[in-house]
């Protein structure tokens, strides 16, 4: 069982489209953050959430923190096909020590 | 300025054989985390290094070992080589210690194939 569970594991839909991931887990986190990675590279920080009902906006990206702080989710806004990649919630929380954790991903494909 | 260096990009192994993964870390990094990812299983982590030191340890069986460089450069090593350990091996370096790095900066990874 994954500590933070994400939801869809896969989507697909086409370009112009709106889409929400999200990153759900029974324990508190203290900050969360996403990441994306496209194949053959390492996964890239986008942002990071640090407040119980957060609102960030990242140019048609938008993520939210949950007021409990135990869920997230990334909206996209008119999907390109160049946010195709795989989309990673990451969380810090001392109920799992000193180390960031992350979950499975949603994996996004984008159509032209 | 230069990114993270993972080294080799991509090899294959028989199993019961050993491998050895290299890293090297933006200049200026000190902390050196490794991660295993599978699909379906996203990112598990494997161990942190700080100042040549383990910090932090995930739950994988002891034929995984890292170590860490007066550089910073890090290593780390999977002895006795199952088909299970067939993985995406990725390191990331960041400024400090622990999961309030603020930043993590991935390498593109080793690709580790057992046969």
């Amino acid at each position: 069982t994954q500590l933070l569970e994400q939801s869809p594991q896969f989507l697909s839909i086409q370009e112009g489209e709106n889409l929400t991931v999200y990153c759900n887990s029974s324990s508190v986190f203290s900050s969360l953050q996403w990441y994306r990675q496209e194949p053959g590279e390492g996964p890239v920080l986008l942002v990071t959430v640090v407040t119980g009902g957060e609102v960030k906006k990242l140019k048609r990206l938008t993520f939210q923190f949950g007021d409990a702080r135990k869920d997230s989710s990334l909206h996209i806004t008119a999907a390109q096909t160049g946010d195709t990649g795989l989309y990673l919630c990451a969380g810090g929380t001392m109920e799992y020590g000193n180390k960031l954790v992350f979950g499975a991903g949603t994996i996004l494909r984008v159509k032209s | 300025k230069a990114g993270v260096t993972q080294t080799p990009r991509y090899l294959i192994k028989t199993r019961g054989q050993q491998v050895t993964l290299s890293c090297s870390p933006i200049s200026g990094h000190r902390s050196v985390s490794w991660y295993q990812q599978t699909p379906g299983q996203g990112l598990q982590f494997l161990f942190e290094y700080f100042s040549e030191t383990q910090r932090n340890k995930g739950n994988f069986p002891g034929r995984f070992s890292g170590r860490q460089f007066s550089n910073s450069r890090s290593e780390m090593n999977v002895s006795t080589l199952e088909l299970g350990d067939s993985a995406l091996y990725l390191c990331a370096s960041s400024q400090i210690q622990g999961w309030n790095t603020g930043e993590l900066f991935f390498g593109e990874g080793s690709r580790l194939t057992v046969l």
